[in-house]
C-alpha cells in the first residue's frame, strides 16, 4: 500500500471556525509533512515530523497547529484563519533518510476560507 | 539553498520523447536531483532521482551533466497523461532524517495528439 489519504477532500470554513485536516499512510514512513500549494504556484513546505516529533517549523503562522498522534496519522488543527489561507494542503510521508529517498503525497485537501 | 531554473511551459507531440531541462549550477557535491510531477489537481508524483550518474525507471531517464550543474528529465514516448507540471528539486536539507525539498517553478508541460 502506497498511498497517503487525505480528509476531507474539501472543506469550507469561516474565519471563527475551528476544523482539523487528516492525514494517514500506514507505509511504516517515520517522517510526515504538510504543504500549502496556492493556485498556480508550487508547494511550500510548512511542517514536517520525524519520529513522531516535529523537526521543522517553516515560520507558519500558529492559527495552524500540527499534530502527529501516532506514526502513521498526522493532522492540522486550524483556527481563526483569515481568506489568504484557502489553498490546497497536501500531506505526505517518507522513509527517514538512509532508507529511501521518495516522498509519497495525498491528494490535498482543498480549503476555502470564507 | 541550492536553486534550479526551469522553462516555464514546453510543448511535445503525443509519441515523441520529451525532454525537460532544469539547470542547478549552485548544487554541492552530496545533493541529489529530484525530479516530481503533478498531474491537475492532484499531489505531486515522485519520478526519479539521482546524484551523479544517469539513471532510468520504468517511467523515465535522468541525465546529469558530468559537472553536475545541469540534467535533463527524458519521457521516452509522451501520452496524453504525461500532461503535467514537472519539477525538478535539489534536495537542500535532511534534518532528524526527513527531507525538506523546496519546490521551484516548475515547468508545464503539455503532450498534443
Amino acid at each position: 500500500d502506497t498511498e497517503v489519504t487525505q480528509t476531507p477532500k474539501h472543506l469550507v470554513m469561516g474565519m471563527t471556525n475551528k476544523k482539523s485536516l487528516k492525514c494517514e499512510q500506514h507505509m511504516g514512513h517515520r517522517a510526515m509533512y504538510w504543504y500549502k500549494q496556492k493556485a498556480k504556484k508550487p508547494p511550500e513546505l510548512m511542517f514536517v515530523y520525524s519520529y513522531e516529533k516535529l523537526s521543522i517549523n517553516e515560520s507558519v503562522p500558529s492559527r495552524f497547529s500540527p499534530e502527529c498522534p501516532n506514526s502513521s496519522l498526522l493532522n492540522l488543527h486550524l483556527h481563526a484563519l483569515q481568506p489568504e489561507d484557502s489553498a490546497l494542503y497536501l500531506c505526505a510521508s517518507s522513509q527517514l533518510d538512509g532508507q529511501g529517498h521518495e516522498q509519497y503525497f495525498g491528494p490535498g485537501t482543498r480549503l476555502t476560507v470564507t | 539553498d541550492a536553486k534550479t531554473t526551469q522553462p516555464p511551459s514546453m510543448d511535445c507531440a503525443e509519441g515523441r520523447a520529451a525532454n525537460l531541462p532544469c539547470n542547478h549550477s549552485t548544487i554541492s557535491g552530496n545533493e541529489y536531483v529530484y525530479w516530481y510531477r503533478q498531474i491537475h489537481s492532484q499531489g505531486p508524483q515522485y519520478i526519479i532521482h539521482g546524484l551523479k550518474n544517469n539513471e532510468t525507471n520504468e517511467m523515465a531517464s535522468l541525465i546529469i551533466t558530468e559537472d553536475r550543474k545541469s540534467s535533463t528529465l527524458i519521457l521516452p514516448h509522451a501520452t496524453l497523461r504525461d500532461t503535467a507540471v514537472y519539477y525538478c528539486i535539489v534536495r537542500v536539507a535532511k534534518i532528524q532524517g526527513a527531507q525538506k525539498l523546496v519546490f521551484g517553478q516548475g515547468t508545464r508541460l503539455t503532450i498534443n495528439p
